[in-house]
């Protein structure tokens, strides 16, 4: 079974802040995505990563995929109360199903 | 845009009920899911569809079944509820199962079971 640590499990910021999410794996991933969800909402895809190393940019958000695809990391600049909500990493193995991680829940206070 | 309704975004039910959870896709998607949703759980894969009538067991099967006699519509049942099958419950769908692939989820369903 392949499974997918997520830390931290909860994260209190002050708008303006930097923080990094990660997402570590014992398990090789051919693919690992990042997803959002705001309470009440089903999970929205952030970004998809694939290939060892790649790195991805959206607007404030860094998104990094490690080398030997067994562990990512979501960087966020400058946080906003807007980004406040839970984080997901989901990795993909061999097969058609997605491992999520447990989750991060940021609340960005302004 | 790609739209996946679930029926409720709330219900109560009583222990020992049957209950359908329901989930429409209005994207023509192959591939739909359901996964159940718990704190510090996570998302756990409850069943899949890869086609009409077709199915395969997740990660946590027991106590649901599935129902899929329409592309568009994935129906979840819980065929004698239990207090533990209190949870979010969340649909999703995806075009292909290539690796990079989107899930796009529907908003949930909080069921509660008394």
């Amino acid at each position: 079974t392949q499974l997918l640590e997520q830390s931290p499990q909860f994260l209190s910021i002050q708008e303006g802040e930097n923080l990094t999410v990660y997402c570590n794996s014992s398990s090789v991933f051919s693919s690992l995505q990042w997803y959002r969800q705001e309470p009440g909402e089903g999970p929205v895809l952030l970004v998809t990563v694939v290939t060892g190393g790649e790195v991805k940019k959206l607007k404030r958000l860094t998104f990094q995929f490690g080398d030997a695809r067994k562990d990512s990391s979501l960087h966020i600049t400058a946080a906003q109360p807007g980004d406040t909500g839970l984080y997901l990493c989901a990795g993909r193995g061999s097969n058609y199903k997605l491992t999520f991680g447990k989750g991060t829940l940021l609340t960005v206070n302004p | 845009d790609v739209k996946v309704t679930q029926s409720s975004r709330y219900l109560v039910k009583r222990t020992g009920e049957k209950v359908f959870l329901e989930c429409v896709q209005d994207m023509d998607h192959e591939n739909m899911f359901w996964y159940r949703q718990d704190p510090g759980l996570g998302l756990r894969l409850i069943y899949f569809s890869y086609d009409v009538k077709m199915k395969e067991k997740g990660d946590i099967p027991e106590g649901y079944s599935v129902s899929r006699e329409k592309k568009e519509r994935f129906s979840l049942i819980l065929e004698s509820a239990s207090t533990n099958q209190t949870s979010m419950y969340l649909c999703a769908t995806t075009t292909s199962l290539k690796s990079y692939n989107e899930q796009f989820f529907g908003p949930g369903t909080r069921l509660t079971v008394l």
